[in-house]
C-alpha cells in the first residue's frame, strides 16, 4: 500500500499564475482533505471532498478550489497566486465516517516568487 | 474561538528523562483529540487519539476536560522520539470534518 501520494513534490510559480496540485488517497479511503502549512505553523484546513463534492471548507478565499474524481483522487487549484500562498500543501485521506483519522501525504512545497 | 495551543516550540530533554508535551484547546462542543508526529524526512502520522486510550511507543495522553488539556507524556524519553509533535482536535461529534492543529512542539532527546 503506497499510502497517500502527492505530486509534484516541489513547485515554483510566479505571482498571478495558477497552480494545480494532485493527490491520490490511501487504498480504501474515499475522503480527501487539503491543508496548508506555512513555515512554523500547524496545518490549516482548506477543504474536504467526499463523493466528488466539497463537503466542508475552511477560511480560504475562492481562489482556492478543488475537485475529486470518481477514483477518489483529488486536485487542489489555486488561482491568481500571491506571495503569501507559499507553503507546504498537505493532502490527507480518510474514510467517510467522522471518526476515521487522517492519513497524510508528503506534501507539495509551493514557492511563489 | 476554536483553537489548539502548544506553548513550547522546542523541548529538549536527556535520554531516559520524562517528557511532557503540553496541549490546551478551546472548543465549544465535544472534540476528539489527537497527537500527530513527524519524524525527520517522514510524513505526518497519527501517534494516538484520546478515544483509543492506548499507549503508543510508550506515549500516553489523557484528556482533561476541566482544564481543556491533552498533554502527551512518556516516562523515559528515547533518542528516536526526537520529532515534531502536533496536537489536533476534530469536531467529529459536532458533525464537522475539519481538524484544528496546534503550531507544534519540536522534541529533541539528547544522548
Amino acid at each position: 500500500d503506497a499510502g497517500v501520494t502527492q505530486s509534484p513534490t516541489h513547485l515554483i510559480k510566479t505571482r498571478g499564475q495558477q497552480v494545480t496540485l494532485r493527490c491520490s488517497p490511501k487504498s480504501g479511503h474515499d475522503t480527501v482533505s487539503w491543508y496548508q502549512q506555512a513555515l512554523g505553523q500547524g496545518p490549516q484546513f482548506i477543504f474536504q471532498y467526499y463523493e466528488e463534492e466539497e463537503r466542508q471548507r475552511g477560511n480560504f478565499p475562492d481562489r482556492f478550489s478543488g475537485h475529486q474524481f470518481p477514483n477518489y483522487s483529488s486536485e487542489l487549484n489555486v488561482n491568481a497566486l500571491l506571495l503569501g500562498d507559499s507553503a507546504l500543501y498537505l493532502c490527507a485521506s480518510s474514510r467517510q465516517d467522522l471518526n476515521s483519522p487522517l492519513h497524510f501525504g508528503n506534501g507539495t512545497r509551493l514557492t511563489v516568487t | 474561538a476554536q483553537r489548539v495551543t502548544q506553548p513550547e516550540k522546542l523541548l529538549s530533554v536527556f535520554k531516559g528523562a520524562p517528557v511532557e508535551l503540553k496541549c490546551n484547546y478551546s472548543y465549544s462542543g465535544s472534540p476528539e483529540l489527537f497527537w500527530y508526529v513527524q519524524y525527520s524526512r517522514q510524513r505526518l502520522q497519527l501517534l494516538l487519539r484520546h478515544i483509543s486510550r492506548e499507549s503508543i511507543k510508550g506515549f500516553t495522553a489523557d484528556l482533561n476536560k476541566g482544564e481543556t488539556s491533552f498533554h502527551l507524556k512518556k516516562p523515559f524519553a528515547q533518542e528516536e522520539d526526537s520529532a515534531m509533535y502536533y496536537c489536533a482536535l476534530s469536531g467529529a461529534t459536532s458533525g464537522t470534518y475539519k481538524y484544528i492543529f496546534g503550531t507544534g512542539t519540536r522534541l529533541k532527546v539528547l544522548a
